[in-house]
């Protein structure tokens, strides 16, 4: 079961990038990474998935290393309203996605 | 529906009776998933249905919560003889494969008395 660490909490001001790395050192060959949003009082919202390099969608971008031991997600010009907790998710090696971590919150300040 | 349908959104029980919860995946998502998540805490994986095949039950704390899920769509989960630690928001969601994202109802607060 490849277990994720992330920072528990990060603070960014408006307009900046904000990158957030999760470590995943026990990933397995099959493993896909996924990234959710989740704002107080809702359930979490996928963001993106990746298996390897680099996915990018119109809310973020996902950078893997070759190795996959870890990922980065990459908010460009956060505003107010991303304001939420960020969770990655690996899978249990048998292509089950199940186990979200502790997440990282992150604030954005005016 | 359009999204993932989840019922009562709030429901206060007393200390020992049982409750039901109830979810409503979107039309299609063969794969369904119940989470708890306790105030300021993580996501904790309860059970995971795949189809017609058997359920994972390895996050179930207890005998005291089981699930069901009827005809391929619907899912109840059940938790009998409540305990004041059960309160929490009870998450179900829904995917159309296994890899993909999942899709998140708005969740049922569970408040023991």
């Amino acid at each position: 079961l490849a277990k994720t660490t992330q920072p528990i909490s990060m603070d960014s001001y408006e307009g900046q990038e904000v990158n957030i790395t999760c470590s995943h050192n026990n990933i397995a060959t099959n493993d896909y990474i996924t990234w959710y949003q989740q704002f107080p009082s809702q359930g979490p919202r996928f963001i993106i998935q990746g298996y390897k390099t680099k996915v990018t969608n119109e809310v973020a971008s996902l950078f893997i290393p070759a190795d996959r031991k870890s990922s980065t997600l990459s908010l460009p010009r956060v505003s107010l309203s991303d304001t939420a907790v960020y969770y990655c998710l690996v899978g249990d090696g048998a292509g089950n996605q199940f186990y979200f971590g502790t997440g990282t919150s992150l604030t954005v300040i005016p | 529906g359009a999204g993932v349908s989840q019922s009562p959104s709030n429901k206060v029980t007393e200390k020992g009776k049982d409750v039901e919860l109830r979810c409503d995946p979107i039309s299609g998502h063969t794969a369904l998933y119940w989470y708890r998540q306790s105030l300021g805490q993580g996501l904790e994986f309860l059970i995971y249905f795949q189809g017609n095949s058997a359920p994972d039950k390895s996050g179930l704390p207890s005998d005291r919560f089981s699930a069901e899920r009827t005809g391929g769509s619907v899912s109840t989960l059940t938790i009998q003889r409540t305990q004041q630690e059960d309160s929490a928001v009870y998450l179900c969601a829904s995917s159309s494969l296994r890899l993909y994202g999942y899709t998140f109802g708005s969740g049922t607060r569970l408040t023991v008395v």
